[in-house]
Formats: C-alpha cells, sequence, structure tokens
C-alpha cells in the first residue's frame, strides 16, 4: 500500500511567510526523504531524516519526525515565489526496499 | 555534480508497441528505482532493482513491465504492449544504498496514443 499522505494538498501564501506541510506514513521506516517537483519536472531531493533523529535542518528548511505519530513535518521559512512547486514526502519502509510517496503539497507563494 | 540522466525525455507510442525507457544512474550507485506518475497524481513506485535482480516491485509492476541493467551504466525499464494508461512521467532514481538519499532524473514522459 502507497505511504505517505501530505496535508494540505494545496497552500498559497504571502512571499516572506513561513510555510508547513505534514505527511504520516503507516509503517516503520528507516528514513523519510522530502522532495520538491516543478510543475512537470524532475523530483529534487531536498532533506532525508532517519528515524533515529527528530530535526533536521537544511538553510530555510526545518524537518521534523515523531516516530510515534508516524508523521514528519516540512517548514520552509521566509518563504520566496520561487519555492512555488509541489512538495512531496517518502517514507523507506523498514526491511524493503520501495521507497513510496505520498500525494504531495502544491505550495504557491505569491510575490 | 553527478546526476541521474533518462533519454528520452519524450515519448509517443502506438497502443500495443514496445517502448524501452533507458536511464543512466549515479556511477557509483548501487540501488536503482523506476516511478511513475500519472499526470496531476502521486509518484508511484514501480519495482527496484540491486545486485542485478528485483528486489521489490509494486502492483503496478505486471508482466508487460521488465528491467534490464544491460551493460555497466544503462538501466532500462521496458513496457512490452503500451496501454493508453501507461501514458505518464517515468521517474528514474538511484541511490548509494538501500536507506540512502535517491536521486531522481529529470524524467521521460510517454504518451501512449
Amino acid at each position: 500500500s502507497q505511504q505517505g499522505e501530505e496535508d494540505p494538498q494545496a497552500l498559497s501564501i504571502q512571499e516572506g511567510e513561513n510555510a508547513t506541510m505534514n505527511c504520516s506514513y503507516k509503517t516503520s521506516i528507516n528514513n523519510l526523504q522530502w522532495y520538491r517537483q516543478n510543475s512537470g519536472r524532475g523530483l529534487v531531493h531536498l532533506i532525508l531524516i532517519r528515524s533515529n533523529e527528530r530535526e533536521k535542518h537544511s538553510g530555510r528548511l526545518r524537518v521534523t519526525l515523531d516516530t510515534s505519530k508516524k508523521s514528519s513535518s516540512l517548514l520552509i521559512t521566509a518563504s520566496r515565489a520561487a519555492d512555488t512547486a509541489s512538495y512531496f514526502c517518502a517514507s523507506d519502509p523498514y526491511n524493503n526496499n520501495d521507497m513510496r510517496f505520498g500525494a504531495g503539497t502544491r505550495l504557491t507563494v505569491k510575490p | 555534480e553527478p546526476e541521474v540522466t533518462q533519454t528520452p525525455s519524450h515519448q509517443v507510442t502506438q497502443m500495443g508497441q514496445e517502448v524501452i525507457l533507458r536511464c543512466v544512474p549515479i556511477s557509483n550507485h548501487l540501488y536503482f528505482y523506476w516511478y511513475r506518475q500519472i499526470l496531476g497524481q502521486k509518484v508511484e513506485f514501480l519495482v527496484s532493482f540491486y545486485n542485478n535482480e528485483i528486489s521489490e516491485k509494486s502492483e503496478i509492476f505486471d508482466d508487460q513491465f521488465s528491467v534490464e541493467r544491460p551493460d555497466g551504466s544503462n538501466f532500462t525499464l521496458k513496457i512490452r504492449s503500451t496501454k493508453l494508461e501507461d501514458s505518464a512521467m517515468y521517474f528514474c532514481a538511484s541511490s548509494t544504498g538501500a536507506n540512502g538519499e535517491a536521486f531522481f532524473g529529470q524524467g521521460t514522459r510517454l504518451t501512449v496514443v
């Protein structure tokens, strides 16, 4: 079954605001990865958080992981119009080599 | 910076025809994957490949699909007899380890007419 469901499905904010996207998954994981996809383009790897980590930062990105709730969040601070894209979480299940994606959050940052 | 490359970027084929989608993973990576994304929908796992054999496959990856690593660099996805519903973006990915970062190519847009 598919893992990783994001919410919200769509998010529209003003430039400079923070954007928070959430992801839930179903089974135990080794890690969870966040990707970005510009319309009709490839998936760009943003950040990987391992199951024994609770928080990770990369530039304006902050990812949290709560394995007890099987959920993760991606925070983009001080958003820019160029951050407009779809964001997907992908959970890497424990003992399986079949990383599964959620449906994604479509983020629109208005200038 | 090393990247996963996919060819062609766009392929149009007649229903019932065979197609081969090509991928060149990052050279020191050992795990290879194919995913697909139907327009406007989520990215779906098709298959993972390690040590010259399939390690996992999804329910989508039926007998019409096959993968091959014919030489040291290419990783291919073959669809034997395409259907209209095979129209999608197909993404190849590779990683150094089973639990490492997976890097994706730009995708091949397959249109079955």
